[in-house]
């Protein structure tokens, strides 16, 4: 699987569009981007996943860059209940899969 | 749709003492289940996969006569730890994918073990 770069921490106001950007430079042509979050305490929740196109559904947003080698996941009015520690995973998908988590980004919302 | 569950949530037990924890898939079947655990500020590493009627597979390093793994319906695993030390406790959560929608996990909430 390939290795992802995202920032440790970062903030967002309510109501402010939350961008958390992700690094996946050594994405093969096969692996779709995962997006997963944490909330503490909890299993994580899966959020979205895209292989070239921009996807959208109720949770968020995700762009892809052109290249792949980046992506941003875009939550469009956050909440304080968003925050968490999200994690972007390049895979393959399909059955048996297996999901490596990494360190992902804690996104704290602020009032 | 797609929800997962885990009993029971917490669980404390006395070292050397065996613990069962369950995952379930309450609305769809999941051919394929997975095991993770979490240590304190750590992210999830998973444990095992679980194919139903079939074996675990194993991680390296995760000690399958230690977690026995049972997947024995379409809607059901089990993870079995045995003789447990402290060591072992930790936060252990299982994922399923449904048949209908192989390409994603879903998570259930988690089972914090304490072994004292």
């Amino acid at each position: 699987d390939a290795k992802t770069t995202q920032p440790t921490s970062m903030d967002c106001a309510e109501g402010r569009a939350a961008n958390l950007p992700c690094n996946h430079s050594t994405i093969s042509g096969n692996e779709y981007v995962y997006w997963y979050r944490q909330i503490h305490s909890q299993g994580p929740q899966y959020i979205i996943h895209g292989l070239k196109n921009n996807e959208t559904n109720e949770m968020a947003s995700l762009i892809i860059t052109e290249d792949r080698k980046s992506s941003t996941l875009i939550l469009p009015h956050a909440t304080l209940r968003d925050t968490a520690v999200y994690y972007c995973i390049p895979n393959s998908g399909g059955s048996n899969y297996k999901l490596t988590f990494g360190k992902g980004t804690l996104l704290t919302v602020n009032p | 749709g797609a929800v997962v569950s885990q009993h029971p949530s917490r669980v404390i037990c006395k070292s050397g003492t065996s613990v069962k924890i369950e995952c379930r898939s309450l609305d769809f079947q999941a051919t394929t289940m997975f095991w993770y655990r979490q240590f304190p500020k750590k992210s999830l590493m998973l444990m095992a996969t679980s194919n139903e009627g079939s074996k675990a597979t194993y991680e390296q390093g995760v000690e399958k006569d230690k977690f026995l793994i049972n997947h024995a319906s379409l809607t059901l695993s089990t993870l079995t730890v045995t003789s447990a030390h402290p060591e072992d406790s930790s936060f252990y959560i299982c994922s399923a994918s449904p048949l209908s929608q192989t390409d994603t996990q879903y998570f259930g909430p988690g089972t914090r073990l304490t072994v004292l």
